[in-house]
């Protein structure tokens, strides 16, 4: 099916363990976004890819790390996870154009015990 | 300054009223304004946006109003529904960026029938 899929949807792990969250999109979007949402913070930028092997930085990056060899994977390692990377992870995906409509993926729910 | 503030954090309407949910920002450089709609276990969904150079933008039930000059902008629901009742997001995008979107705290609708 057409569309942005993340795995796994619910995720439970301890500190310190390496996490890697998955995203796969059908469109052939050019970009691809991680955000994490908590409450009160609305929805924060991790990382963004504007195409393949293109990667920077968002507004809280630090404790993950991203890669894209494909255009349609664009996976999110949390490289020693912490309580406060506990939230909800959702991956987008945008064509380059000026609508910039951005489509959402169902989300992971991410918890570190 | 590049934050969006959204107010209020949470909303209860009666069917059949009007929900007004405000955003401001401080980016001038700002070029696109989307609403966010999100269910309760779903991603977000684009639901109306708008460009500073239009005032109004109203498609169905949904009404934004952008104030270029005062960097205000509201979501306007008319005659709201129970089927209304989400999380709703304001965002801002940055030009040369793709979709880099930058969401306000969320607004929480509860319609009651």
């Amino acid at each position: 099916d057409a569309g942005i899929t993340q795995s796994p949807r619910y995720k439970i792990t301890e500190t310190g363990r390496q996490v890697t969250l998955m995203c796969h999109q059908t469109w052939s979007h050019s970009y691809m976004f991680w955000y994490r949402q908590d409450l009160g913070h609305g929805l924060r930028l991790i990382y963004y890819s504007a195409a393949a092997d293109i990667t920077d930085k968002g507004e809280v990056p630090d404790g993950y790390v991203v890669s894209r060899s494909k255009t349609e994977n664009f996976p999110l390692t949390l490289e020693s996870a912490t309580r406060s990377q506990t939230s909800v992870y959702f991956c987008a995906s945008s064509e380059r154009r000026r609508d910039y409509r951005a489509f959402f993926g169902p989300g992971t729910r991410l918890t570190v015990l | 300054q590049q934050q969006v503030k959204q107010s209020p954090q949470s909303l209860i309407v009666q069917k059949g009223g009007i929900s007004i949910i405000n955003c401001a920002y401080e980016n001038t450089a700002f070029d696109y304004f989307p609403w966010y709609q999100q269910f309760p276990g779903k991603g977000p969904a684009l639901l109306i946006a708008i460009r500073p150079d239009v005032s109004e933008k109203k498609e169905g039930r949904f009404t934004i109003s952008f104030n270029k000059s005062a960097k205000q902008f509201s979501l306007h629901i008319m005659d709201s529904q129970p089927g209304d009742s989400a999380t709703y997001f304001c965002a801002a995008s940055i030009p040369g960026y793709g979709n880099k979107l930058v969401f306000g705290a969320g607004t929480i609708l509860r319609v009651k029938s």
